[in-house]
């Protein structure tokens, strides 16, 4: 089946800062989604990209399918940024997820 | 913007219990799905469901587990006689026939003592 590798497993960033996750994946997919899980265990859509780039306020992606990768972008962090981060693929509708990077942004 | 609705946010249930968990999909979705998230592990697909039947579901989902869409908007999942092992996060999921974003609901969480 298709794997789905994500890092950093771990981030700590001060306010303000950029970051860039990355997610990694094994095959060729139809769907690529980011989300964000915040620290109460709600998941929140970011951004569905199976191809291309999109940005939404502070937040863009760009995944490049014919290299198999994805990245997400923070720019100038805020505390509420905290949370886990994942990104999901699927090929065939059943999505398959990644471990997660862990964001912690300190005041 | 149509969301897809999940309740209870949390339901704490006894070893042995019946519990459903309810989700309100996208009106104008026909696909469906349940995911479950272990504390601290990946989310895993549980079971899809299409025109009123299981389209494809893991190998988690045994003989414990049922989903059904008893009216025109619920879809539910079942689990007959918990353990403590159930307890995680649960995530309800709609898709449109039109393309391949799902739609993720909060999730509800599910606390066995």
């Amino acid at each position: 089946g298709i794997q789905v590798e994500q890092s950093p497993p771990d981030l700590i960033l001060q306010e303000g800062a950029n970051s860039t996750l990355r997610c990694n994946f094994s095959d060729s997919v139809n769907n690529l989604q980011w989300f964000h899980q915040n620290p109460w265990g709600q998941l929140i859509n970011l951004f569905y990209i199976p191809s291309g780039t999109k940005q939404n306020g502070r937040l863009s992606a760009t995944t490049v399918a014919t290299e198999r990768y994805s990245l997400l972008y923070i720019s100038s962090s805020q505390t509420t940024d905290s949370g886990v981060y994942f990104c999901a693929v699927a090929l065939n509708y059943q999505l398959i997820w990644g471990a997660g990077t862990k964001l912690i942004i300190k005041p | 913007e149509p969301e897809v609705t999940q309740t209870p946010s949390h339901q704490v249930t006894q070893m042995g219990q019946e519990v459903i968990l309810r989700c309100v999909p996208i009106s104008n979705h026909l696909y469906f799905y349940w995911y479950r998230q272990i504390l601290g592990q990946k989310v895993e697909f549980l079971v899809s469901f299409y025109n009123n039947e299981i389209s494809e579901k893991s190998e988690i989902f045994d003989d414990q587990f049922s989903v059904e869409r008893p009216d025109g908007s619920n879809f539910t999942l079942k689990i007959r006689s918990t353990k403590l092992e159930d307890s995680a996060m649960y995530f309800c999921a709609s898709r449109s026939d039109r393309g391949t974003e799902a739609f993720f609901g909060q999730g509800t969480r599910l606390t066995v003592v």
